[in-house]
């Protein structure tokens, strides 16, 4: 159990576009679900928190303008790279959090290179 | 007081050898101590966790130690193998908020 997907697993687009990023729970519901930024040979960056239903809740320095997070159904969330620029290129990775689960495990997707050319 | 410090940033051991990963924290308000294993392109995965209430605790060839008046926690891999060469992450949560990571230990298996 526990199983969190990302889809795209590798996405390389033209800098001004944008680019979506589905995390979805398969055999749980996730009642909150976090967005991670992650560097080459580094730890993870909390981009944002996201509770269903609710505005996500952005960490200092994350742009929620250009990073829109929705967390419209208990089983997904999605973050949009909006005009994308070679900067945004990253590994990005969602985990989720539910209800019946110990209150703070969380579950990690496999991840998102993106590539901004 | 939200850090979560690690080391070492590397570790070289030899196959049968046990590499140990050491963390430590400042907010007391912690009350749950995970470590993550990540390979190279992939989402971290949980290894194990601990909550402060015990002071080891073990799953097959991982064990977490757990010292609360030290502030301190540490992972143990016991017989490790080259599989095991993989980035550790220890992290830190209290209650309902997000977990707060340490840096990471990139650990090598030589056979």
């Amino acid at each position: 159990g526990a199983v969190v997907s990302q889809h795209p697993s590798r996405v390389i687009c033209k800098s001004g576009t944008s680019v979506k990023i589905e995390c979805r729970s398969l055999d749980f519901q996730a009642t909150t679900m976090f967005w991670y930024r992650q560097f080459p040979k580094q730890s993870l960056m909390l981009m944002a928190t996201s509770n269903e239903g609710s505005k996500a809740t952005y960490e200092q320095g994350v742009e929620k303008d250009k990073f829109l997070i929705n967390h419209a159904s208990l089983t997904l969330s999605t973050l949009t790279v909006t005009s994308a620029h070679p900067e945004d290129s990253s590994f990005y990775i969602c985990s989720a959090r539910g209800p019946g689960r110990s209150y703070n495990e969380q579950f990690f997707g496999p991840g998102t290179r993106l590539t901004v050319l | 007081q939200q850090q979560v410090k690690q080391s070492p940033q590397s570790l070289i051991v030899q196959k049968g050898g046990i590499p140990i990963i050491n963390c430590a924290y400042e907010n007391t308000a912690f009350d749950y101590f995970p470590w993550y294993q990540q390979f190279p392109g992939k989402g971290p995965a949980l290894l194990i966790a601990i909550r402060p209430d015990v002071s080891e605790k073990k799953e097959g060839r991982f064990t977490i130690s757990f010292n609360k008046s030290a502030k301190q926690f540490s992972l143990h891999i016991m017989d490790s193998q080259p599989g095991d060469s993989a980035t550790y992450f220890c992290a830190a949560g209290a209650g309902s908020y997000q977990l707060t990571f340490g840096k990471g230990t990139k650990l090598s298996v030589i056979p």
